[in-house]
């Protein structure tokens, strides 16, 4: 079975621009999270969608969006970007959005703010 | 809130060496625990996970246990190889608004040489 997919898997942008990340889960699972690793950091969470309805946001300004398609995949949005914005965006899926189920995570987008 | 806290790295260790990365937390509730790998350029792997009290987790040779008492969760693994050099990143299920978000350490580099 395919692995949780992200694309692209790089981009570079400016400041000030807009980007979308897409993600598509493992077959059958109907929650996605999205987490920004900042380089030597670990993951910080931002946003966790089950069902396409939002169930959890982290402390991210609202600048960042995100939404859940029928089909389980899911975009995450990102307006007037900063250089600080700077990350490996990761993708998880589960089966279901409660903490003891395993969450799966995508290779990646790297987005370099420039 | 809740957090997890791991030994800073680098660890260097030969090969055939044992290895333990210590992992403390901080919850409220009894949070689900999980250790995920990260190698160089990729996104993250579980490599193990123990959801209550005394569970132990075990994969490819690594072991962790859940100890309520001393709300640690450290990662040990009898016989490091090369291929073991990677990131370790120690996390914990947060229940956030009406979903999970998975809390995660700084991370732990472990070099391992022949």
């Amino acid at each position: 079975d395919a692995g949780v997919t992200q694309s692209p898997t790089h981009l570079i942008k400016t400041r000030g621009q807009q980007v979308t990340l897409r993600c598509s889960p493992i077959s059958g699972h109907k929650s996605v999270s999205w987490y920004q690793q900042v380089l030597g950091q670990g993951p910080q969470f931002i946003f966790q969608y089950y069902e396409k309805e939002e169930r959890g946001r982290g402390n991210f300004p609202d600048r960042f969006s995100a939404r859940q398609f029928p089909n389980y995949s899911s975009e995450l949005n990102v307006n007037a970007l900063l250089l600080g914005d700077s990350a490996l965006y990761l993708c998880a899926s589960s089966l279901l959005a409660q903490g003891w189920y395993e969450q799966y995570f995508g290779p990646g987008t790297r987005l370099t703010v420039t | 809130g809740n957090s997890v806290t791991q030994m800073e790295g680098p660890v260097t260790l030969s090969e055939e060496a044992f290895l333990t990365i210590n992992c403390t937390y901080t919850a409220t509730g009894y949070p689900s625990l999980f250790w995920y790998v990260q190698y160089p350029g990729e996104g993250l792997q579980l490599l193990l996970k123990a959801t209550k009290a005394d569970d132990k987790g075990s994969n490819k040779g690594f072991e962790a246990t859940y100890r309520k008492e001393t709300t640690s969760f450290h990662l040990e693994k009898g016989s490091v190889q090369v291929s073991d050099s990677a990131v370790y990143f120690c996390a914990l299920s947060d229940r956030i608004q009406a979903g999970t978000a998975l809390i995660f350490g700084k991370g732990t580099t472990l070099s391992v040489s022949s």
